[in-house]
C-alpha cells in the first residue's frame, strides 16, 4: 500500500525550533516529488514548497521562502519541514503529499494523515 | 504567481442536485494542469480530478470536471451525503502551485 505517515503532534514556545517528519512507503521514494501543506486552523490549504528527493531539487511559495526549510533522507525514505525559529502564527495542520507522475509534477494523489503544531507560549 | 479564485464561497443544496464549483485563475493554466480536492472535517484533503478532467483511481463517475485556460468547473451531477464537504482546487503548472480559497458544499 502507497503511504505517507507523518509525526505527531508538537507542541512549542515562540522561538523554538522544529523538524516534523514524511515517510514514504509502497513506491520508489526517490522517483516522485513531496510537497507540504500547511492548514491554518479553520483556513483554506496552502502550498509551502515541494521537494524531488532523488536529487534533493527543491521549490518554495515566495511565501514560504526563508521562513522554512524542506529537507530529504533518500536513505530513510523521509522528507521533513523545519523551522529554526517559530511563531505563534506557525500554528496549524501540515500536510505531506505526493506528486504523482514521477519527475513531472503532477497533482497530488497521496496525502499523510497531518502534523498539527501548536506555537504558544 | 496564478492566483485561484473560486466560486461560490458556500453551496447550499440538497441531496440529489446538481452542483457546480468554479474556479478562475489569474493567469491561463499551462496544459490544463488544473486538480480538484475533497476535504471533510479533521480528515487530509482526497484528489478527485486532475489534469482538469481526469478522475482519479476510485472516485465516482458523478464527479467531472471542465475548462481550459483559466476557467474551470467542478461538476457533481448528484449529490450523495458522502459528498457535503469543502472542495479546493490547485493549479501545477506554474510554480507556486498555489491553491483556491475552496467551496464549501453544504446541506440545504
Amino acid at each position: 500500500e502507497v503511504q505517507l505517515v507523518q509525526s505527531g503532534a508538537e507542541v512549542k514556545k515562540p522561538g523554538e525550533s522544529l523538524k516534523i517528519s514524511c515517510k514514504g512507503s509502497g513506491y520508489s521514494f526517490t522517483s516522485y516529488w513531496i510537497g507540504w501543506v500547511r492548514q491554518m486552523p479553520g483556513k483554506g490549504l496552502e502550498w509551502m514548497g515541494i521537494i524531488y528527493p532523488g536529487d534533493s531539487d527543491t521549490r518554495y511559495s515566495p511565501s514560504f521562502q526563508g521562513q522554512v526549510t524542506i529537507s530529504a533522507d533518500k536513505s530513510i525514505s523521509t522528507a521533513y519541514l523545519q523551522w529554526s525559529s517559530l511563531k505563534a502564527s506557525d500554528t496549524a495542520m501540515y500536510y505531506c503529499a505526493r506528486s504523482g507522475d514521477g519527475y513531472n509534477l503532477s497533482a497530488f494523489d497521496i496525502w499523510g494523515q497531518g502534523t498539527m503544531v501548536t506555537v504558544s507560549s | 504567481e496564478i492566483v485561484l479564485t473560486q466560486s461560490p464561497g458556500t453551496l447550499s443544496l440538497s441531496p440529489g442536485e446538481r452542483a457546480t464549483l468554479s474556479c478562475r485563475a489569474s493567469q491561463s493554466v499551462s496544459s490544463s494542469y488544473l486538480a480538484w480536492y475533497q476535504q471533510k472535517p479533521g480528515q487530509a484533503p482526497r484528489l478527485l480530478i486532475y489534469g482538469a478532467s481526469s478522475r482519479a483511481t476510485g472516485i465516482p463517475d458523478r464527479f467531472s470536471g471542465s475548462g481550459s485556460g483559466t476557467d474551470f468547473t467542478l461538476t457533481i451531477s448528484r449529490l450523495e451525503p458522502e459528498d457535503f464537504a469543502v472542495y479546493y482546487c490547485q493549479q501545477y503548472g506554474s510554480s507556486p502551485f498555489g491553491f483556491g480559497g475552496g467551496t464549501k458544499v453544504e446541506i440545504k
